[in-house]
């Protein structure tokens, strides 16, 4: 079983949809969490972080919930330009290293 | 531009040959780390550096590789002997922040690599 977990994807819907994608974590000593977005053939960038008290940047929320081990983003009002791969992260162990989902892809149509 | 770097971009090799790829960081970061990512698949942790210490490596790093920091600014990442299952992007990430603490990492634009 993999240490993150992420809906299958791909996601493919039109300009103004409203997306959610989820994702679970199996280390209940993981300390941060984010979501990350990768365009094609590009580095990772980091999007946002997740709280338990959830958080919103613009039309992306974020939502952890600890005791179920469960990650989600949802994003509004989609463009085309966030079309793109986003993997759900978390952090674990002193070096605080990066733990990745496989990623789901989005493709935001005309 | 101030990112992090990383030469060379893409490297083809045949199986069985070494080779060395390079990261330069964000130059006060005193964390690097090195991801190798396959496709399909989100990037996978592989060692860590804090400033020219090698304080953890993944049971990924089979003993054919080898990372070094010697000063503690740029990084090496060598694999000996390639096989054909090391062709990936390995990637390098930096950031600034003591052990045991998160701070934001940066990727660099990874090194792609094809072992034929």
């Amino acid at each position: 079983r993999k240490e993150v977990e992420q809906d299958p994807g791909p996601f493919n819907v039109p300009e103004g949809a409203t997306v959610a994608f989820n994702c679970t974590y199996s280390n209940s000593a993981s300390q941060s969490f984010f979501w990350y977005r990768q365009d094609c053939r590009k580095e990772p960038k980091l999007l946002m972080s997740v709280y338990s008290s959830g958080n919103e940047d613009g039309r992306f929320t974020a939502q952890l919930n600890r005791a179920s081990q469960y990650i989600s983003l949802l994003i509004r009002d989609s463009k085309l330009s966030d079309s793109a791969t986003y993997l759900c992260v978390v952090t674990t162990g002193s070096a605080r290293q990066l733990t990745f989902g496989s990623g789901t892809q989005l493709t935001v149509l005309p | 531009d101030t990112g992090v770097s990383q030469d060379p971009r893409h490297k083809i090799t045949k199986r069985g040959q070494n080779v060395t790829f390079r990261c330069d960081p964000i130059s006060e970061h005193n964390r690097l780390y090195w991801y190798r990512q396959t496709l399909g698949q989100g990037p996978e942790f592989l060692t860590y550096f804090q400033n020219e210490a090698q304080l953890e490596k993944s049971r990924l790093l089979s003993d054919r590789f080898s990372a070094e920091r010697p000063k503690g600014s740029f990084s090496t990442l060598e694999i000996q002997r390639t096989e054909q299952g090391d062709s990936a992007m390995y990637l390098c990430a930096s950031s600034l922040g003591d052990r045991g603490s998160y701070n934001e990492q940066f990727f660099g634009p990874g090194t792609r690599l094809t072992v034929l």
